[in-house]
């Protein structure tokens, strides 16, 4: 079936500008996760879902990072007022269940902050 | 803090030889460790996981060697193929508690191997 697609797949902005990236996770996974990739790094944890509830947000930067999810479904993660530190690859994950269960990668959206 | 980190951020090999790569830990309380490929313009590809209390589990050409003493991870693939090169990241994850499920990885090793 298909695997986590995400949305837009690169994304050029101003500084100042609110982005939206989406996240649409394997169907029939209940947990989600957003994670942030900058160049040549490994992959910070920003915030996880479980359903539509994220009991762990400790990974986001800043107030100007949000995300919600829709039931068991789309994923959007926020960023108001981008600064050019924000440019990164951000990367979204969903589970069947959360704990041992395989995170499913999408491909990524590559955020880029002029 | 919790860190997970690599020794090594470039490993070149010849085809068919054996490659290892190393990762360093420092949260003894993780439940899991996992191994991820990244290929370029993809997200991470899940290779193989090993739990807390194991210290060695196979998979295909891939074997995981856990060592708690020392807090080091490390992956070794056999005959080493063209379609083997990529980022390389070890991650660790807690699962129980409010980080359920949360990965957190290290930085990564490039692999790259001639033909």
């Amino acid at each position: 079936g298909a695997g986590v697609s995400q949305s837009p797949s690169n994304k050029v902005t101003e500084k100042g500008k609110d982005v939206e990236l989406r996240c649409d996770p394997i169907s029939g996974h209940t947990a989600l996760y957003w994670y942030r990739q900058r160049l040549g790094q490994g992959l910070e944890f920003l915030i996880y879902f479980q359903g539509n509830s994220a009991p762990d947000k400790s990974g986001l930067p800043s107030d100007r990072f949000s995300a919600e999810r829709t039931g068991e479904s789309v994923s959007t993660l926020t960023i108001q007022r981008t600064q050019q530190e924000d440019s990164a690859v951000y990367l979204c994950a969903s589970s069947y269940r959360t704990g041992r269960n395989e995170q499913f990668f999408g491909p990524g959206t590559r955020l880029t902050v002029l | 803090g919790e860190s997970v980190g690599l020794h090594l951020p470039t490993l070149s090999v010849q085809e068919g030889d054996n490659s290892i790569i190393n990762c360093a830990y420092s949260n003894s309380a993780s439940d899991y460790f996992i191994w991820y490929k990244q290929e370029s313009g993809k997200g991470p590809q899940f290779i193989i996981d090993i739990r807390s209390n194991m210290d060695k589990r196979q998979g295909q050409r891939v074997t995981v060697l856990l060592n708690k003493t020392v807090k080091h991870l490390s992956l070794q693939i056999a005959a080493t193929q063209p379609g083997d090169s990529a980022v390389y990241f070890c991650a660790e994850l807690n699962a129980g508690g409010t980080s359920y499920g949360k990965l957190t990885f290290g930085q990564g090793t490039i692999l790259t191997v001639h033909p």
